[in-house]
């Protein structure tokens, strides 16, 4: 069975610095990798995903993540925190296959300092 | 392209007392359709998914059911409310094929149980 961790609850940064969310994942094959974030009181948003090639994926709002098989891990990347970027993060993987329910990580809630 | 409306927003209901919530998916055709819920500090949990009309499965055994009356349509129901129904409840969707495991979230929905 496929399962996520994020193992950070919450992550403080300060306005301008850079970012790096944790995301390990369990799976025997190649999955399907997706980061979302979450605004207070609003649905997810997809950041980006990796279906497969290039295994640094480029996503919105400058948001980057980088697939390393060896490691099991897919992180989230931001050269530079914006306080808009404040929010829940959460990580997900998934089978190949229409019928496979990607399985989210419990989350990550950025708090960024002025 | 695609859109997902669910509603209402935000909802406060008696215990004892019934629930709908609808979502609807536009511009795609026999979606894959989901509904989440998502309490304080808990992550996400799968609470229904269809792949088709009248095809529902459930992954928590609950207080809660599902219907899905038309192609694009889905509805969260109860006849009777808990206290612990309370939460955040979340529709989505993705395609049907086998490289559609990209789910897409409504805007959600706030319940409040009193």
């Amino acid at each position: 069975a496929q399962s996520v961790t994020q193992p950070d609850i919450h992550i403080t940064v300060s306005e301008g610095a850079s970012l790096e969310l944790r995301c390990n994942y369990s799976y025997g094959a190649t999955p399907y990798l997706f980061w979302y974030v979450q605004s207070p009181g609003q649905g997810l948003q997809l950041l980006l995903k990796y279906f497969s090639g290039d295994t640094l994926v480029q996503g919105i709002k400058g948001f980057e993540a980088e697939f390393k098989r060896s490691q099991s891990s897919f992180n989230l990347r931001k050269p530079s925190v914006h306080w808009s970027d404040a929010a829940e993060y959460f990580c997900a993987v998934g089978g190949r296959g229409g019928s496979y329910i990607p399985t989210f990580g419990r989350g990550t809630s950025l708090i960024v300092h002025p | 392209s695609q859109t997902i409306h669910q509603w209402p927003a935000t909802l406060v209901q008696p215990v004892g007392s019934p629930l709908s919530l609808e979502c609807t998916v536009e511009g795609t055709s026999n979606p894959n359709l989901y509904w989440y819920r998502q309490a304080a500090g808990r992550g996400l949990q799968l609470l229904f998914y269809s792949v088709g009309i009248g095809q529902i499965s459930s992954e928590v055994p609950q207080n809660l059911s599902a219907s899905r009356p038309q192609d694009r349509q889905f509805i969260l129901s109860s006849k009777k409310l808990l206290l612990s129904d309370s939460g955040f409840y979340l529709c989505a969707w993705s395609w049907s094929g086998p490289s559609g495991n990209t789910i897409y979230f409504g805007e959600g929905s706030w319940l409040t149980v009193v």
